[in-house]
């Protein structure tokens, strides 16, 4: 199966600063990206689904300001959490998929702790 | 619009017990359907998925599924529950659009 790498994997923040979070396709190319967020107990809320070139498509409710997506590459995808606070923490996962129609594939998470 | 029930937040078996978990689903559209499985502080791994093909879909490590449209339903089962099966599991639903809609997940304990 193709790997979805997600990097880092934990990552305390202090409040007010920005963090950001990569999801790599190690071994293919993706077309698309989606980016989910993780509520303890909770289900996987989509936040945003970003195309490779093109600006990201925000899911209703999520400040497109706040949580900033970049696909600048077929194979690197970000999502920086600009000046976070206590409440951003939690569990955010990316995937990718080749083309539509395909498979999407999950990184391993990113826990974000704010401080 | 489309969404996914998931009855049961806990289900707890024995190993070597059968494992039922249910997913529900509600759709406008001919759906596309999938269980994952997450494991702590892990990404999503697919199980399995429906694609309007076979209504019973066989998976990895064990687990099948089957679609029926009349009860809505797509519950996920195994005939015989491992330790290493337990994980958190989710469902969900998509249409033509690729987006996925999760249920709340369940997750299974095995106790030996």
């Amino acid at each position: 199966g193709a790997v979805v790498s997600q990097h880092p994997s934990r990552v305390i923040c202090k409040s007010g600063t920005s963090v950001k979070i990569e999801c790599r396709s190690l071994d293919f190319q993706a077309t698309t990206m989606f980016w989910y967020r993780q509520f303890p107990k909770k289900s996987l809320m989509l936040m945003a689904t970003s195309n490779e070139g093109s600006k990201a498509t925000y899911e209703q409710g999520v400040e497109k300001d706040k949580f900033l997506i970049n696909h600048a590459s077929l194979t690197l995808s970000t999502l920086t959490v600009t000046s976070a606070h206590p409440e951003d923490s939690s569990f955010y996962i990316c995937s990718a998929r080749r083309q539509s129609g395909t498979e999407a594939f999950f990184g391993q998470g990113t826990r974000l702790t704010v401080v | 619009a489309q969404s996914v029930t998931q009855l049961g937040s806990h289900v707890s078996v024995s190993e070597g017990a059968l494992v039922l978990l249910r997913c529900n689903y509600s759709s406008s559209v001919p759906p596309y359907l999938f269980w994952y499985v997450q494991y702590p502080n892990q990404g999503l791994q697919l199980l399995l998925k429906y694609t309007s093909a076979a209504t019973l879909v066989k998976g990895i490590n064990g687990f099948e599924a089957e679609f029926k449209k009349s009860e809505t339903s797509f519950h996920l089962t195994k005939p015989s529950a491992h330790m290493s099966d337990a994980a958190e599991y989710f469902c969900a639903v998509s249409d033509n659009t690729d987006k996925l809609i999760f249920g709340t997940g369940t997750r299974l304990q095995v106790f030996p």
